[in-house]
């Protein structure tokens, strides 16, 4: 199994601030990383694919970036609404993982 | 407009099999790239890839459940259903289905039911 480790586990930030989420493949996987925002009581909600494509619908201050075994999620000026758990899932070789989620909450 | 649903046991007991449906719209299972993966998330836990069925029937498992899990699919009536055996208490968790479109999505899961809890009673 490919194995994501992600960092930090929780993160806490002021509206404005810029956040970076890093994940980490135990081997490499190309740009096959995905970046997912969940909320209390809801589904994931995609926002990053192919590691750095833009899901239709969402915002320009989210980025993705990286290839092979690290990749990053920023978001570059924290908004209200963007306060939620953050989840990375790598897809390579149809055998599928998620990283251990990030929480960003409130300064 | 797209959308998927999870139905079945709220309630199970040890042992027991579990058997959950995902009823979806707005796209068909046998457009090439298509597939519906299984997803789940025990409370407070994060998410945890169980398994996905192809277009093609092609089937994709959790190598840790691979042996408890099998994935079906009844393309008429634009559903899958999910079976897990041998069900524990550990296996509490918010069961989800989701729509991946291989290679374009790379793996990613761009549509998500709402979920659904299963829990355990004695």
């Amino acid at each position: 199994d490919i194995q994501m480790t992600q960092s930090p586990s929780s993160v806490s930030a002021s509206v404005g601030d810029r956040v970076t989420i890093t994940c980490r493949a135990s081997q490499g996987i190309s740009n096959w990383l995905a970046w997912y925002q969940q909320k209390p009581g809801k589904a994931p909600k995609l926002l990053i694919y192919g590691a750095s494509t833009l899901q239709s619908g969402v915002p320009s201050r989210f980025r993705g970036s990286g290839s092979g075994t690290d990749f990053t999620l920023t978001i570059s000026s924290l908004q209200p609404e963007d306060f939620a758990t953050y989840y990375c899932q790598q897809g390579d070789n149809f055998s599928l993982t998620f990283g251990g989620g990030t929480r960003v909450d409130i300064k | 407009q797209i959308t998927l649903k999870e139905s079945g046991p709220t309630l199970v007991k040890p042992t027991q099999t579990l058997t959950l449906t995902c009823t979806f719209s707005g796209f068909t299972l046998g457009t090439t790239g298509v597939g519906v993966g299984w997803i789940r998330q025990p409370p407070g836990k994060a998410l945890e890839w169980l398994g996905t069925i192809y277009w093609d029937d092609d089937k994709r498992y959790s190598p840790s459940l691979k042996t408890r899990l099998t994935i079906t699919r009844d393309t008429s009536k634009n559903q899958v259903v999910l079976t897990m055996t041998n069900m524990d208490p550990v296996d509490t968790a918010t069961y989800y289905c989701a729509r991946t479109v291989y290679p374009a999505l790379k793996g990613a899961f761009d549509y998500w039911g709402q979920g659904t809890l299963v829990t355990f009673s004695s």
